[in-house]
């Protein structure tokens, strides 16, 4: 098995562009989370999603969208582009929210310029 | 406010020294989870405490769950330079800020 999958694992953006991270899992999970962490210091919840069609902020949702179509891809998209979202952002996935083992991605690194 | 407050931020001790982290929160969990963060990779699960007062051992590594549930502690014996790492508490799919632990030769 895969795990997660991100892509891609580095990323150089300028001010005012937009991109989107591609997450995908083959583990059949219901929940996938994306998060972002600044260097030194713990993970951020920016959005997650419970299921297919359904997904809810987190802590840091401010310039960030998300979709889930599918039980499989959890895309993150930035549409303009800020210095502040510099930053490693992460994947992940569990079958439940709580007690329930999240597996985590590789990470992007992202770098806004 | 973090959801989950850990202490201490940063560690560096010797090889060999035993230490204690910590997390604690004003909330009540279901379960809380630690996690282990190497650079440059995502973090990975070292343990589920989900019962009040558990206690949980692996290998050198010892969890303990708060009666309350609202805290956990990690307490690892004997350290070695393997064990440097960013310790994250987590729970409900949040996560504290982590401690960097630094084990000196």
């Amino acid at each position: 098995n895969a795990g997660v999958t991100q892509t891609p694992k580095f990323r150089i953006l300028k001010i005012g562009q937009s991109m989107t991270l591609q997450c995908t899992q083959d583990m059949n999970h219901n929940y996938m989370y994306w998060y972002r962490q600044d260097p030194g210091m713990g993970l951020k919840l920016i959005y997650y999603s419970v299921g297919a069609g359904i997904t809810d902020k987190g802590e840091v949702p401010n310039g960030y969208n998300v979709s889930r179509s599918t039980t499989e891809d959890f895309p993150l998209r930035l549409e303009l582009a800020a210095p502040s979202q510099t930053s490693v952002y992460f994947c992940a996935s569990s079958y439940y929210q709580a007690r329930t083992e999240a597996f985590f991605g590789q990470g992007t690194r992202l770098t806004v310029v | 406010t973090q959801l989950l407050e850990q202490s201490p931020q940063f560690l560096s001790i010797q090889e060999g020294e035993n230490l204690t982290v910590y997390c604690n929160s004003s909330s009540v969990f279901s379960s809380l989870q630690w996690y282990r963060q190497e650079p440059g990779e995502g973090p990975v699960l070292l343990v589920t405490v989900v019962t009040g007062g558990e206690v949980k051992k692996l290998k050198r590594l010892t969890f303990q769950f708060g009666d309350a549930r609202k805290d956990s502690s990690l307490h690892i014996t004997a350290a070695q330079p393997g064990d440097t790492g960013l310790y994250l508490c987590a729970g409900l799919g949040r996560f504290g800020a982590g401690t960097r632990l630094t084990v000196k030769p």
